[in-house]
This record gives C-alpha cells, sequence and structure tokens, in this order.
C-alpha cells in the first residue's frame, strides 16, 4: 500500500498569512498516462470533505484562487496564500495511482 | 442539483449486519464509478470499497474484504454496502462518493454524501 505522510500535524495562522501543507508518498503517483495522481481535500467541522486540488494543482471549481498545489513524483504540497477564516478544518491529501486509495493523516488548520 | 444522501446508520451489536445506501441523484449514475469511505470518530479517512460504472469490477480495502459487499442499483440511482460481521473497529461515519470523471474507477472524489453513523457495541 502507498503510504501518505503528512506535515505538520496542524498549523495555527493568523488570518492574511500564509500556510504550506506537505504530503509525502512512498511511491511515485506519476502513472504512465502522464498524470500525477494527487488530490487534496478539505474537511470543515461537522461536514464531508470537499475536493479542493485535482491531479496535483489543478483547482477544482468554485475553489479560490488563494489555494494552490504543486510538487510532483512523490513530494507535494498545498499553500493558502492568505487564510481566512472559512479556511479552518482538516485538509487531506489523497493519492489513486494505486487500490488501495490511500489518505494522509491529515493537518487541523486553526485560526489564531 | 448533484447530491448523494446515504442511509441505514445506526446501532448494531458486534458480529450483527447492517446495509447503507447511497441515494444519487443531479446525474448520470450509471457513467460512474462509486466508492465508500469511512472515518472513525476523531479520526482520518479510511478507503473502504469501490465499485465500477457497471458493476463489473469491486475492490475492498483489507481491513472489510470477506465482510463487506459493495453493488449497486443502476435503475434505481442507488449504491449499496452490506456490512456483515460488525466489529467495534468498523464504527464509523460512512461516506459515498462519486469520481469525477466518468468510466474510471479511482479517480478524484467530486461529489461527497453528508454520512452516515455507524456504531458497533454491545
Amino acid at each position: 500500500d502507498i503510504v501518505m505522510t503528512q506535515t505538520p500535524l496542524s498549523l495555527s495562522v493568523t488570518p492574511g498569512q500564509p500556510a504550506s501543507i506537505s504530503c509525502k508518498s512512498s511511491q511515485s503517483l506519476l502513472h504512465s498516462d502522464g498524470k500525477t495522481y494527487l488530490f487534496w481535500y478539505l474537511q470543515k467541522p461537522g461536514q464531508p470533505p470537499q475536493l479542493l486540488i485535482y491531479e496535483v494543482s489543478n483547482r477544482f471549481s468554485g475553489v479560490p484562487d488563494r489555494f494552490s498545489g504543486s510538487g510532483s513524483g512523490t513530494d507535494f504540497t498545498l499553500k493558502i496564500s492568505r487564510v481566512e477564516a472559512e479556511d479552518v478544518g482538516v485538509y487531506y491529501c489523497m493519492q489513486s495511482i494505486h487500490l488501495p486509495l490511500t489518505f494522509g493523516g491529515g493537518t487541523k488548520v486553526e485560526i489564531k | 442539483q448533484v447530491q448523494l444522501v446515504e442511509s441505514g446508520g445506526g446501532v448494531v451489536q458486534p458480529g450483527r449486519s447492517l446495509r447503507l445506501s447511497c441515494a444519487a441523484s443531479g446525474f448520470t449514475f450509471s457513467n460512474y464509478a462509486m466508492h465508500w469511505v469511512r472515518q472513525a470518530p476523531g479520526k482520518g479517512l479510511e478507503w473502504v470499497a469501490v465499485i465500477s460504472y457497471d458493476g463489473s469490477n469491486k475492490y475492498y480495502a483489507d481491513s472489510v474484504k470477506g465482510r463487506f459487499t459493495i453493488s449497486r442499483d443502476n435503475s434505481k440511482n442507488t449504491l449499496y454496502l452490506q456490512m456483515n460481521s460488525l466489529r467495534a473497529e468498523d464504527t464509523a461515519v460512512y461516506y459515498c462518493a462519486k469520481v469525477s470523471q466518468s468510466v474510471v474507477v479511482a479517480d478524484a472524489f467530486d461529489i461527497w454524501g453528508q454520512g452516515t453513523m455507524v456504531t458497533v457495541s454491545s
């Protein structure tokens, strides 16, 4: 199974300041079709997860442009350029190149 | 609008069975693979199972293989999860999720249900 390791476990951010979350996979997520199957989700309190970023760096429909994803192979980063109060929750990375699908352990983001 | 609504959760004794349902609307259900993902109280997300768009392929997490069965009825736009021999460690919120691209088995989950809670306790 592919192990997804997220750091940090938690972040406390002042509104308007940037935030960065790292996700490392135990195997490359680059498929022979040229796509990299790494996704980011945000689970707001009391809600199901919602898709933020697909294939490393593509924002899903309606996701603000303060969210950006980058990386390649086994090393990925989610950045929030200016954190807002509505960004609180737990962020998860996920890989879908191999079954079983696996998630990172999550990074809890809170506002200072 | 595009929507997934789970039902069937509840409190069940260890060793008993439960069947979850996920009613889909707002999209062509029969074109998309569907997944179940669970989340134990206060814990992270764990993938459970997937079924292909036509029901011909099914895959399971090792933790549920042999006990859980995923199925779908495309005429009813409904996904199911039959859970047998339930254990305390199966206690979780169970979410159904739709893949973003048609036909493919695994991809981003663009739509999630609100989840249904399953508690396994004597």
